[in-house]
C-alpha cells in the first residue's frame, strides 16, 4: 500500500506566492525524489536527494531531505504561471534499489 | 527528450476484452517499469522488469501480466479488461547502474466501457 503521505493534495495561489508542500512516511528512505507532471504528460524529475539533511536547488526550487530520513519538503518561491501541475515525492526504501514509492500528488492552482 | 515512447496514447476498449499497451525506449537502460495513475493513489506500480525476461510483480499486479522480450521493449497485457482498469498507464526506465530517478513515457489514456 501507499506508504508516502504527501500534502496538501491541492493548492490555490495567488502568482508570486511562496508554496510549500512535504512528504512524510513512517519508513526510512534512502532517496527523495520530487517530479512535476504536466498535463498530458509523464512525471518530470526536478530534485533528487541522497544524503540525511542535504538541502538543494534548483532556480526557484529547494527542497530537503529530512533530518530523520522519513520526511522531505519542496519549496517554490515567487511562483508564476508554469509551475502549475501536479508535483509528486518519491523516494526508495533500500539502499540501491531501483523501485519507487510514490506519494498520492499535489495539485498547484496558480491564479494569474 | 530522453527515448521513451508509449503506444497507443489513448485507447478505448470493452470491457473482456484483451489490450496491449507497448513501452519502447532507445536508452538500452536494464530497469523498465508500468505504473497506473488514478486521482488520490498518486502512481502506483503494476509491474517491472530488471532486464530481458525478468519481471516481477509490484503492489497492483491483478488482471496485469508484461513481457519483455527484449531490452527496448515492454509490454504491459490486460487479458481481459474490466472497468476498474480504466486509468493512465505510464512506463519509465531508469539506468543499470546508480540511482539517478526514473524517465516517464507520456502516458497512455486507457478507457474500458
Amino acid at each position: 500500500g501507499q506508504q508516502l503521505n504527501q500534502s496538501p493534495q491541492s493548492m490555490f495561489i495567488q502568482e508570486g506566492e511562496d508554496v510549500s508542500m512535504n512528504c512524510t512516511s513512517s519508513s526510512i528512505f534512502n532517496t527523495w525524489l520530487w517530479y512535476k507532471q504536466d498535463p498530458g504528460e509523464g512525471p518530470v524529475l526536478l530534485i533528487a536527494l541522497y544524503k540525511a539533511g542535504e538541502l538543494t536547488s534548483n532556480g526557484r526550487l529547494t527542497a530537503q531531505f529530512g533530518i530523520t530520513r522519513k520526511d522531505s519538503f519542496l519549496n517554490i518561491s515567487a511562483s508564476i504561471p508554469s509551475d502549475v501541475g501536479i508535483y509528486f515525492c518519491a523516494g526508495t526504501l533500500i539502499q540501491g534499489a531501483q523501485k519507487l514509492v510514490f506519494g498520492q500528488g499535489t495539485r498547484l492552482t496558480i491564479n494569474p | 527528450d530522453a527515448g521513451i515512447t508509449q503506444s497507443p496514447r489513448h485507447k478505448v476498449t470493452e470491457t473482456g476484452t484483451p489490450v496491449t499497451l507497448r513501452c519502447h525506449q532507445t536508452e538500452n537502460h536494464r530497469y523498465m517499469y508500468w505504473y497506473r495513475q488514478d486521482p488520490g493513489h498518486g502512481l502506483r506500480l503494476i509491474h517491472y522488469s530488471y532486464g530481458v525476461k525478468d519481471t516481477d510483480k509490484g503492489e497492483v499486479s491483478d488482471g496485469y501480466s508484461v513481457s519483455r522480450s527484449k531490452t527496448e521493449d515492454f509490454l504491459l497485457t490486460l487479458e481481459s479488461a474490466t472497468s476498474s482498469q480504466t486509468s493512465v498507464y505510464f512506463c519509465a526506465i531508469s539506468e543499470s547502474t546508480g540511482f539517478y530517478g526514473y524517465t516517464f513515457g507520456s502516458g497512455t489514456r486507457l478507457t474500458v466501457v
